[in-house]
């Protein structure tokens, strides 16, 4: 089946390091996917990883991937407070094909 | 800016009746997917077009339907509106299969549609 997970809330103090994670079911799945999104606004892809990679690294953005355990996750440094929105863990098989999004983890930043 | 555009930004329906959304994509992106944001959820996958022809579904009833034109521009149907269509409705286009990275499917920014 297609199922991706992700808890519903985390809060962080500013500065701290943000760690949120995903698990997903389907393993036939090679883009895994963290999308961002603000309210009201539209979806903005932060970043994904392929399945047979472990880690990726961008800039402030840190993605860990368990393939045996189809865990995924996202550590964000330095959280600033213009990390604030809803973190979207997603799935795909192929560049084009359907995406599978998790409820989506609300990040918020407290001074 | 992901090239994508949608329109309406915003729209207000009642109960039973029908509407059209619009999608716009970039040149030469073949591909066109529609999701359902409903509040507090993730995007779900409605359905997706390739060179105009529908190229799976997800789960949801035939009164959802869509076109893909030969522009790079498509729309997304809903016939029989119900409370429960409320949602946020996006786009998302990219190239086609086998022609792009994972960063090459681009979401529009939406359509937030309220049944009443």
């Amino acid at each position: 089946g297609e199922d991706v997970e992700q808890s519903l809330f985390l809060s962080v103090r500013e500065g701290d390091s943000s760690v949120i994670n995903c698990t997903y079911t389907d393993s036939s799945s090679t883009y895994l996917y963290w999308y961002k999104q603000e309210p009201g606004a539209g979806l903005q892809l932060l970043t994904y990883i392929f399945s047979n990679m472990d880690m990726k690294q961008d800039q402030r953005l840190t993605v860990l991937l368990n393939k045996k355990d189809k865990h995924l996750s996202l550590r964000i440094a330095d959280t600033q407070t213009g990390d604030s929105a809803i973190y979207f863990c997603a799935e795909s098989y192929s560049s084009a094909s359907k995406i599978i999004f998790g409820s989506g983890t609300r990040l918020s930043i407290r001074p | 800016e992901t090239g994508v555009t949608q329109s309406p930004t915003h729209l207000i329906k009642t109960r039973g009746q029908q509407v059209t959304l619009r999608c716009s994509s970039q040149s030469g992106h073949n591909t066109v997917s529609w999701y359902q944001q409903a509040l507090g959820q993730g995007p779900q996958f409605i359905f997706q077009y390739y060179r105009e022809e529908e190229n799976g579904r997800g789960n949801f009833p035939p009164r959802f339907s869509g076109l893909q034109f030969p522009n790079y521009s498509s729309e997304l149907n809903v016939n029989a509106l119900e409370l429960d269509d409320s949602a946020l409705y996006l786009c998302a286009s990219s190239p086609g299969f086998g022609q792009g990275a994972a960063d090459t499917q681009y979401f529009g920014p939406g359509t937030r549609l309220t049944v009443l």
